[in-house]
This record gives structure tokens, sequence and C-alpha cells, in this order.
């Protein structure tokens, strides 16, 4: 089975735009959570989202959002870029089933903003 | 707000050592706890799973305790390799959100 994949791996964007990144969790998964992870800030949930809603939101400003289509893949979206926003961006995909899931990470995407 | 510790933040060790790593968290209304290694650059793989209502969580060389009323989980990793050099991370799932609150990473590297 394939596992998270996550794109593009890199990005080097300057302030003031905007980036989008996507992510397509394993199949048969259908949440999937979006992280970030900086050297001072570690790492640092953003949202959830499950069939297409969001669940759960962090505490990240309003220039931070995402969405999720109906095969589970899911883009997140930083608009307005600043110079705090390079980091490595994470999602992870479960089956949510409020069991014994496990979350699988993806590699990450790689934001530079310059 | 679950606030989650390791320590130690890096440890050094030689190879063929026993070794323990720490996660501490301020609350203790889990659901599960997890434990990852993340490689430089890379995106986080999942070691073990330890649900609130259980003690501990074996795979190969690595055993994962859980103290949930005392706040605690421990990764013992046997007989280390330099291929366990990573950053290992302890994360906390709470019983209501499903996002994990992350610990600070133990940067483990061992010497051969």
């Amino acid at each position: 089975k394939a596992g998270v994949t996550q794109t593009p791996r890199y990005l080097i964007k300057t302030r003031g735009q905007q980036v989008t990144l996507s992510c397509s969790p394993i199949s048969g998964h259908r949440s999937v959570s979006w992280y970030q992870q900086t050297p001072g800030q570690g790492l640092q949930f953003l949202f959830e989202y499950f069939s297409e809603t969001q669940r759960n939101k962090g505490n990240f400003p309003g220039r931070f959002s995402g969405r999720q289509f109906s095969n589970s893949r899911s883009e997140m979206n930083v608009s307005t870029l600043e110079l705090g926003d390079s980091a490595l961006y994470l999602c992870a995909s479960s089956t949510a089933d409020r069991g014994f899931e496990t979350q699988y990470f993806g590699p990450g995407t790689r934001l530079l903003v310059l | 707000k679950q606030e989650v510790t390791q320590i130690p933040a890096a440890l050094s060790v030689p190879e063929g050592e026993n070794l323990v790593l720490n996660c501490s968290f301020t609350d203790s209304a889990i659901y599960n706890l997890q434990w990852f290694r993340q490689d430089p650059g890379k995106g986080l793989t999942s070691l073990l799973l330890i649900q609130s209502s259980q003690r501990e969580q074996t795979s190969g060389r690595l055993n994962a305790s859980l103290d949930k009323s005392s706040g605690r989980s421990t990764l013992y990793i046997a007989a280390s390799q330099p291929g366990d050099s990573a950053t290992y991370l302890c994360a906390v799932r709470p019983n209501t959100g499903n996002q994990f609150y992350f610990g600070t990473g133990t940067s483990l590297t061992v010497i051969p």
C-alpha cells in the first residue's frame, strides 16, 4: 500500500505571496491532519479534515486554511506569507475510526520564505 | 493545554548500549501516546502506539511504557545500533480531538 505523499517537496516563496501544499493520504484513510515543524516551536498542529469537513483546528491565524476533497486528498493554503512561515509542513493520515488507529506521516514539504 | 516534555534533549551513546528516552505530559486525560522517529529532513515514522488502557508495547528492540497517572512514558531501546541515530518524538492524543501534542524530541546519536 502506498504511503502518504506530499507535493511539492520543496518550495521557495517571497513574503506576501501565497502557497498551496498538497497531501494524498493512504488509501482508505479518511482523516488528514496538518502540522507545522520549526526549530523554535517544534511540531504544532494546524488542522484536521475528515470526510471533507474541518473537524479540529489548532491555534494558527486565518492565513492558514485547508480543504479536503471527496477522494480524501487535502490541500493546505497559506496566504500573505511571512518569513516565520518557513517550516517543514507535514501531513498525516489515519482511519480515524477512534479505535486503535495510528497516524502515518508523509515526508513533508519544506517551505522557505524569503 | 497539554504540555509534552522530553528528556534528554540530546543523547550520544556507544553502539550496543541499552538506553531510555523519557517523555512527560501534564494532562493525564489522554486517548493514546505514540512514539515516532524522524531522520534529518524527513517525515515521521511511527514506532509504537500505546492506548491509554495499556501499560506497554513492544516491537523488536523497542519497548514503550506508559504510566498515565504520573504523566510519563519511556522508550527503551536495547542493543543500540548506528542506524538508530535519529530524533525521537513522543506525541500525546487527548480524549477529545483527533490531534497530537508533540514533545520537543530527543536527538540520539549512536557511535559505532
